[in-house]
């Protein structure tokens, strides 16, 4: 059974600095990650989407990894703002496209 | 639509009442997936639809939930005898269709069952 598991739970650092949150899985056959953004209250917006023949995929100052035979992904955030304060949730899914969810990082940039 | 509808927004219900919750996805979108979130978790796997075929029940926590996609479009999730522990948010996507393509979510019906 595939599980998806985040690190940090939360994180709080001040504006302007780099981040990576971590997302790893337990099966290795999976066929995309996505990586989504979610406000409070609010739905999720898709942030990137990694196919399991590339390596990374970069919009802005994101940039996400996928190491598929090692079951990890990092998602990278580049001179991070308040506006980036979220939940970031990534998934993975098979050839149906069904998405499992890991538990999340909320994040939280100071001013 | 220009994207994923979810009606209503909130909806609190009396516990053992029966419950619809509504997703219009986007159209020509022929995958529909439906998930459910509750506080401080991912979001968690229900059913899928491939046009108006279930493809995958296997998330449907008993046999009190049900959901429908008769035209291949909107699709309606329904709870019967509506249990405290339904409370959660649930979520609607849809995609193109196949393993490559991204998923786009709902805002979500936010249900409280009291």
């Amino acid at each position: 059974k595939q599980e998806v598991t985040q690190i940090p739970a939360a994180l709080s650092v001040p504006e302007g600095e780099n981040l990576v949150l971590n997302c790893s899985f337990t099966d290795s056959a999976i066929y995309n990650l996505q990586w989504f953004r979610q406000d409070p209250g609010k739905g999720l917006t898709s942030l990137l989407l990694i196919q399991s023949s590339q390596r990374e995929q970069t919009s802005g100052r994101l940039n996400a990894s996928l190491d598929k035979s090692s079951g990890r992904s990092t998602l990278y955030i580049a001179a991070s703002q308040p506006g980036d304060s979220a939940t970031y949730l990534c998934a993975v899914s098979g050839n149906t496209g069904k998405l499992i969810f890991g538990q999340g990082t909320t994040l939280q940039v100071k001013p | 639509g220009a994207g994923v509808s979810q009606t209503p927004s909130n909806k609190v219900t009396e516990k053992g009442k029966y419950v619809e919750l509504r997703c219009d996805p986007i159209s020509g979108h022929t995958a529909l997936y439906w998930y459910r979130q509750s506080l401080g978790q991912g979001p968690e796997f229900l059913i899928y639809f491939q046009g108006t075929g279930a493809a995958d029940d296997s998330g449907l926590p008993n046999d009190r939930f049900f959901a429908v996609r008769p035209e291949g479009s909107v699709s309606t999730l329904k709870i019967q005898r509506t249990e405290r522990g339904d409370s959660a948010v649930y979520l609607c996507a849809s995609s193109a269709g196949g393993w490559d393509t991204e998923a786009f979510f709902g805002q979500g019906t936010r249900l409280t069952v009291v």
